[in-house]
């Protein structure tokens, strides 16, 4: 079966300062993508990255990066310049099934605090 | 346009009502969910409905009875809930997967119901 680990509860990291939140997962899969969302306050889930399992390059967008190391299975988000807005629960989730369809496993969540 | 909406946006119902949660979204997909999320919980998949019809339904209540009149349209009929059943609903919507792409999916706002 397959599984998302998160293993930081909570992280905290200094405006403009880079962040490092955790994700590792465990597939049988050869062909499988990874995500990342970040979930405000108030509620929404906002897609921020995304990672193919057969993709050469370390997903970015913008100031998120996808530290994605296939062979220890872990598939990190690094956000740089941290911003007071980034302040916000973070989950890493992985895609499963081939169908017309995805279905998320989820990790249990980082909060990432940013102070000023 | 990557919006999906929610209404309402907040639900306070009694054990022995009938209400409905909705959801919206004009991107074109034909793959929507539904997730329940309690408090510093990832969120848990319902229901995934593929081109109109029901693909997924993760062992839910019968008290939760979901609905897709159209391509854009998603709803959740709710009935005889528990105290428990009190949680953030979150809709999404992605892409199928046979159109190619990420598939990452888009979530809504969500609504936030109590149960009394």
């Amino acid at each position: 079966a397959q599984k998302i680990t998160q293993t930081q509860p909570g992280m905290f990291v200094q405006e403009k300062e880079a962040v490092t939140l955790d994700c590792t997962y465990d597939t049988s899969d050869q062909s499988y993508g990874l995500f990342w969302y970040k979930q405000p306050s108030s509620g929404e889930m906002i897609f921020l990255i995304y990672q193919g399992s057969y993709d050469e390059q370390n997903a970015t967008e913008g100031r998120y990066s996808l530290n994605f190391q296939k062979a220890r299975k872990s598939a990190n988000l690094v956000i740089s310049a941290s911003q007071l807005g980034d302040s916000a629960m973070y989950f890493c989730a992985m895609r499963e099934g081939s169908g017309g369809y995805n279905k998320l496993i989820f990790g249990a969540g980082t909060r990432l605090a940013v102070h000023p | 346009d990557t919006e999906v909406t929610q209404t309402p946006k907040h639900l306070v119902m009694g054990m022995t009502n009938k209400k409905s949660l909705k959801c919206e979204q004009h991107m074109g997909h034909r793959a929507m969910y539904w997730y329940k999320q309690k408090a510093k919980k990832p969120p848990e998949l319902m229901f995934v409905y593929s081109y109109e019809k029901l693909s997924i339904n993760e062992s839910v209540p019968s008290r939760f009875s979901p609905e897709c009149p159209n391509s854009s349209l998603l709803n959740l009929h709710l009935h005889a809930l528990q105290p428990e059943d009190s949680a953030l609903y979150l809709c999404a919507s992605s892409q199928d997967s046979r159109a190619g792409g990420t598939y990452e999916q888009y979530f809504g706002p969500g609504t936030r119901l109590t149960v009394t």
